[in-house]
């Protein structure tokens, strides 16, 4: 399964909404869809998964939807820790591909 | 508190070998699949190998088939990555990371996605 995240760079402003989108190439089984975040220099960090179901300790500003080959990740107010590169993963069969990234930055 | 903590990345010449571990704390090792993950300096994540709880079942990205191997020792709490035939390509953080997913009593395993992550070590493939 090949996933393609759009758009490559979001800048936006603190308090503003993001919406990052990632479509696959083919149909995504049971909704086994991730999402991390990650920033300079760290480990990813696992936010949605499930599609839409948040990760233990994840803020509810993160938000995942969709289904099937459309998936959304939005961050309903962006706080200054927010600003980094998002990627999405789906995980039902191997090779458990990622999408090549979303960097959300600073506008 | 719960860790993994790579090691072993560094320097090696094309066509050279290296060894990574990862030693993992604060679970139960033996009731989780593992998974390598690299990513390239400036790029996106790759899954590269993983191996189930047991160390019974693995998989390989097409990209390192036939010159990495994934083992693990539970008794140690370690997970390993035998690299070989390094190329330049191959150059990368490499990260371990857990699947907290289940098997049932049939076998199937259901994935829950990467929960926990390493620091990362890198590989530097250079002559």
């Amino acid at each position: 399964i090949v996933l393609t995240q759009s758009p490559g760079t979001l800048s936006l402003s603190p308090g503003e909404r993001a919406t990052l989108s990632c479509w696959a190439s083919q149909s995504v089984s049971s909704n086994y869809l991730a999402w991390y975040q990650q920033k300079p220099g760290q480990a990813p960090r696992l936010l949605i998964y499930g599609a839409s179901s948040r990760a233990t300790g994840i803020p509810d500003r993160f938000s995942g939807g969709g289904s099937g080959t459309d998936f959304t990740l939005t961050i309903s107010r962006l706080e200054p820790e927010d600003f980094a590169v998002y990627y999405c993963q789906h995980y039902g069969s191997s090779p458990r591909t990622f999408g090549q990234g979303t960097r959300v930055d600073i506008k | 508190e719960v860790q993994l903590v790579e090691s072993g990345g560094g320097l090696v010449q094309p066509g050279g070998s290296l060894r990574l571990s990862c030693v993992v704390s604060g679970i139960t090792f033996k009731n989780y699949a593992m998974f390598w993950v690299r990513q390239a300096p400036g790029k996106g994540l790759e899954d590269v190998s993983f191996i189930s709880s047991t160390g019974s079942s693995t998989y390989y990205a097409d990209s390192v088939k036939g010159r990495f191997t994934i083992s693990r020792d539970n008794s140690k709490n370690t997970l390993y990555l035998q690299m070989g035939d390094l190329r330049t390509e191959d150059m990368a953080v490499y990260y371990c990371a857990r699947d907290p997913g289940y098997y049932d009593s049939s076998g199937n395993f259901y994935p829950y996605a990467f929960d926990l992550w390493g620091q990362g070590t890198m590989v530097t493939v250079s002559s």
